[in-house]
């Protein structure tokens, strides 16, 4: 089936710092979303993607759509620790049931 | 208040019984969704819903029954409960209509516990 590769798997940055994570596929999609998880909560949507080449910011964040539909990559600038959490990734193909294929997230803690 | 409503939060059951996770919306979204999250393996599909009346079998769906006799309510039922269904589960919907019908919100979760 569909898998999502997000890397890296987790990351331990000092406030400040900005950060980078990815998430690649062997199949196209139509949409990528990024999502937060703060502990003992549910994903909570950040940016949402629906074009390819789409660069899209929301705040200190900021996400593209892969040109070949088959990636994407979420930026977070100037890290406080508030961003510390779970992102994930996940793409989905507009039609298909509108479910989702979601990356494994990637671990983020801030040192202050 | 409007969103997405799951109950109980926090769930011990003893192997063998019966349990009901409950999900609840007020957005009127057609689908919706069961996801179980373990460590390693991320956010697992195990029953999804496109309308009432109308649910599919996800990744993970052994196990499990789902229904959906009304449009704001999916719940999931463990007939016999494992161990290995220990996890903190999650419910989703979205609205397909116009071109953000990917975008699913999630409720706060049930950490479910089978001794």
């Amino acid at each position: 089936g569909q898998q999502l590769n997000q890397s890296p798997q987790s990351m331990f940055i000092q406030e400040g710092e900005d950060v980078s994570m990815n998430c690649t596929s062997s199949s196209i999609f139509n949409t990528w979303l990024w999502y937060k998880q703060d502990p003992g909560e549910g994903p909570v949507l950040l940016i949402a993607l629906y074009k390819a080449g789409e660069l899209t910011s929301n705040g200190r964040l900021t996400a593209q759509f892969g040109i070949t539909r088959k990636d994407s990559f979420l930026n977070i600038s100037a890290s406080i620790p508030s961003d510390v959490g779970i992102y994930f990734c996940a793409g989905g193909s507009s039609g298909n049931t509108g479910k989702l294929i979601f990356g494994q997230g990637t671990t983020l803690q801030v040192k202050p | 208040d409007a969103g997405i409503t799951q109950s109980p939060r926090y769930k011990i059951t003893e192997t063998g019984r019966q349990v009901t996770l409950m999900c609840h919306q007020t957005w009127s979204h057609s689908y919706m969704f069961w996801y179980r999250q373990d460590l390693g393996h991320g956010l697992r599909l195990i029953y999804y819903s496109a309308a009432a009346d109308i649910t599919d079998k996800g990744e993970v769906p052994d196990g499990y029954v789902v229904s959906r006799s009304k449009t704001e309510n999916f719940p999931l039922t463990l007939e016999s409960a494992t161990r290995s269904q220990t996890s903190v589960y999650f419910c989703a919907s979205s609205d397909p209509t116009g071109g953000e019908g990917d975008e699913q919100f999630f409720g706060p979760g049930t950490r479910l516990t089978v001794l």
